[in-house]
């Protein structure tokens, strides 16, 4: 059974680093082909994929969110990481991880709401 | 960046009726077009992958359609789980981009 859970700091201050988890389960990171991402969704408003890993560690990133966004694995411990730098209010969204299936998003996790306040 | 544009943006129908959505993409995407469903509160869940294909579990009254620029969602005999928002997905650029949601609400 597949499954990713997010974490988060929940709430943060605009300018701090944003640092999210994504833990799963049900498959590896190693195994060739396999693909882990990040989703946003501000409240009320549609989805923007942010970035995805490959299992061979090739990296993908939105280009308007480049600069700021850096995702990592530790396929020892089934963990994907995205650190979003210099966040501000409009980065206020829930959270989504993702398992790629050749190239669509098969599996989500429940999400992670995060709110960027002064 | 290819853009995915959605229509209606938003619907009411009645359980029972049959409903399409459709989705443009500014280019040719050939059949690289998904679509997920998201009920209020919940993750999105994977309908269709490849235009045309549903997902393991997906019933049979969905379906999908189209190819290059124009595709459609099609639900047949609607039915009250089905209500929610629905997001295409294209991935045949340089990255995925998503249409901006159909929400489906009950008449």
């Amino acid at each position: 059974q597949v499954t990713l859970k997010e974490s988060g700091p929940g709430i943060l201050q605009p300018s701090q680093t944003l640092s999210l988890t994504c833990s799963f389960s049900g498959f590896s990171l190693s195994t060739s082909g396999m693909g882990v991402g990040w989703i946003r969704q501000p409240s009320g408003k549609g989805l923007e994929w942010l970035a995805h890993i490959w299992w061979d560690d090739v990296k993908r990133y939105n280009p308007d969110l480049k600069s700021r966004l850096t995702i990592s694995k530790d396929t020892s411990s089934s963990q994907v990481f995205l650190k979003i730098a210099s966040v501000d209010t409009a980065d206020t969204a829930t959270y989504y991880c993702v398992r790629i299936d050749s190239a669509w998003f098969a599996y989500w996790g429940q999400g992670t709401l995060v709110t960027v306040s002064a | 960046d290819i853009q995915m544009t959605q229509s209606p943006a938003s619907l009411s129908a009645s359980v029972g009726e049959t409903v399409t959505i459709t989705c443009r993409a500014s280019e040719n995407i050939y059949s690289y077009l998904e679509w997920y469903q998201q009920k209020q509160g919940k993750s999105p869940q994977l309908l269709v992958y490849n235009a045309k294909t549903l997902a393991e579990g997906v019933p049979s009254r969905f379906s999908g359609s189209g190819s290059g620029t124009q595709f459609s969602l099609k639900i047949n005999s609607l039915q009250p789980e089905d209500f929610g928002s629905y997001y295409c997905q294209n991935h045949y650029g340089n990255f995925p981009t998503f249409g901006g949601g159909t929400k489906l609400e009950i008449k």
